[in-house]
Parts: structure tokens; C-alpha cells; sequence
């Protein structure tokens, strides 16, 4: 069982350069979600999903898309990448997302843009 | 949107008791969470309380909730140095449909 698998854990991008953050879970949730960690601002939520071909915005959306085509994975687009995006992103999944449950995060990426 | 509020550092001595507070906004929040992260990786559930409760205990931990001031409390007893970490307060808010997290605490223990 490996719970939340992110990849890459590193990553440095040129502003203007477009990449895919995979993100997959082998739990069987229903309710995925993208957040970025930024410093003294804790975690924000980027867009998030409630199932296979549901998602919504959460926070912080501008610059990013994501898509659930199946149950197990949600990868995150960064369209055309900026400094402002340099930054620590987790994804994270759970149960039903009603809060009666834990969410799973993943390791994290690190992401640079220069 | 939910604001969670919780100050930036503790420092500690091994052996002593921490307290990490946490405020929030959400009258409606069900459950509350404490999570933690240690370097380089993601975090990690230490306890939830659900909100028609006062207080939870589990081993070294001890959660106390006051729901009339909207605070959340995590103590734990005999800090130890594996125990610096940052530490978010986190709520799920059914009308937002997500978690809504701290800014985070960073814990450091001095031996």
C-alpha cells in the first residue's frame, strides 16, 4: 500500500515553461486535492476534486489546471510557469472529504522557477 | 473563507510540557485536526477532536477545544527532540468543501 505518490521531488523550470505534477493514490478516495506551501502562509489549496471527472477551484487557482480521469490520479498543469509559482506543492486525498477522515499527503515537490 | 490562525514558533526545553494554540472562524466546523511535518516531508495526522467535544487525550497528547472561542489547543507532555516539527491546526468546512489549514508552527526543542 503506498498511500500518496508524488513525483518529480524536485524540480527547477525557466519562467515560461510548462510541466505536470502527477499525483496518485492507491486508497481508492474519492476526494483528491492540490495545495502549495509557502513560507508563514501555511498550506493553500489549489484546486481540488471530489471524484472521477469532478473538479473545482479552491484558493489559489490562477496559472494552474488540473484534471481526474480516474479515481487514482490527479496531476496538476502549470501552464506557463512563473517565479510567483516557486514554491513547495503537496497533494493529498481522503476518504470522502466530509472530514470524517485523515487526509494522505504525499512527500511533496519542490518546485523552482527561474 | 475559513481563517485558521496559529502563531509562527515555540521554543522549548526536553521535558517540558508545549502548547501549540490555534484559533478559527468556522462556526460550523465538525472536525479539527492536528497535523505534523517533519523536514522534507509531508504531514502527517497526530489526532483529530470532533467538535462536540472538549478534550482528547492520547498518550502525550492532549487536545482542548473551545468551541464558544473558537480556540484549539494541542499539548504535548514531556516534549522530546524528536518532537521539533511544524505542526498545523487544520478544520474541514462542509460549506467550503476542503480542509482549511494554519499557517503552521515550527517547534524546536532545546536538549
Amino acid at each position: 500500500n503506498a498511500g500518496v505518490t508524488q513525483t518529480p521531488k524536485f524540480q527547477v523550470l525557466k519562467t515560461g515553461q510548462s510541466m505536470t505534477l502527477q499525483c496518485a493514490q492507491d486508497m481508492n478516495h474519492e476526494y483528491m486535492s492540490w495545495y502549495r506551501q509557502d513560507p508563514g502562509m501555511g498550506l493553500r489549496l489549489i484546486h481540488y476534486s471530489v471524484g472521477a471527472g469532478i473538479t473545482d477551484q479552491g484558493e489559489v487557482p490562477n496559472g494552474y489546471n488540473v484534471s481526474r480521469s480516474t479515481t487514482e490520479d490527479f496531476p496538476l498543469r502549470l501552464l506557463s510557469a512563473a517565479p510567483s509559482q516557486t514554491s513547495v506543492y503537496f497533494c493529498a486525498s481522503s476518504y470522502k472529504g466530509r472530514g470524517e477522515g485523515e487526509a494522505f499527503f504525499g512527500q511533496g515537490t519542490r518546485l523552482t522557477v527561474v | 473563507g475559513e481563517d485558521v490562525e496559529q502563531s509562527l514558533f515555540l521554543s522549548v526545553r526536553e521535558g517540558d510540557s508545549s502548547v501549540i494554540n490555534c484559533t478559527y472562524t468556522d462556526s460550523s466546523s465538525t472536525y479539527l485536526y492536528w497535523y505534523k511535518q517533519e523536514p522534507g516531508a509531508g504531514l502527517q495526522l497526530l489526532t483529530y477532536i470532533f467538535s462536540n467535544m472538549d478534550m482528547k487525550q492520547d498518550q502525550r497528547l492532549t487536545v482542548l477545544l473551545n468551541k464558544k472561542d473558537k480556540h484549539l489547543s494541542l499539548r504535548i507532555a514531556d516534549t522530546q527532540t524528536g518532537d521539533s516539527a511544524i505542526y498545523f491546526c487544520a478544520d474541514w468546512s462542509d460549506t467550503g468543501n476542503q480542509f482549511y489549514f494554519g499557517t503552521g508552527t515550527s517547534l524546536t526543542v532545546i536538549p
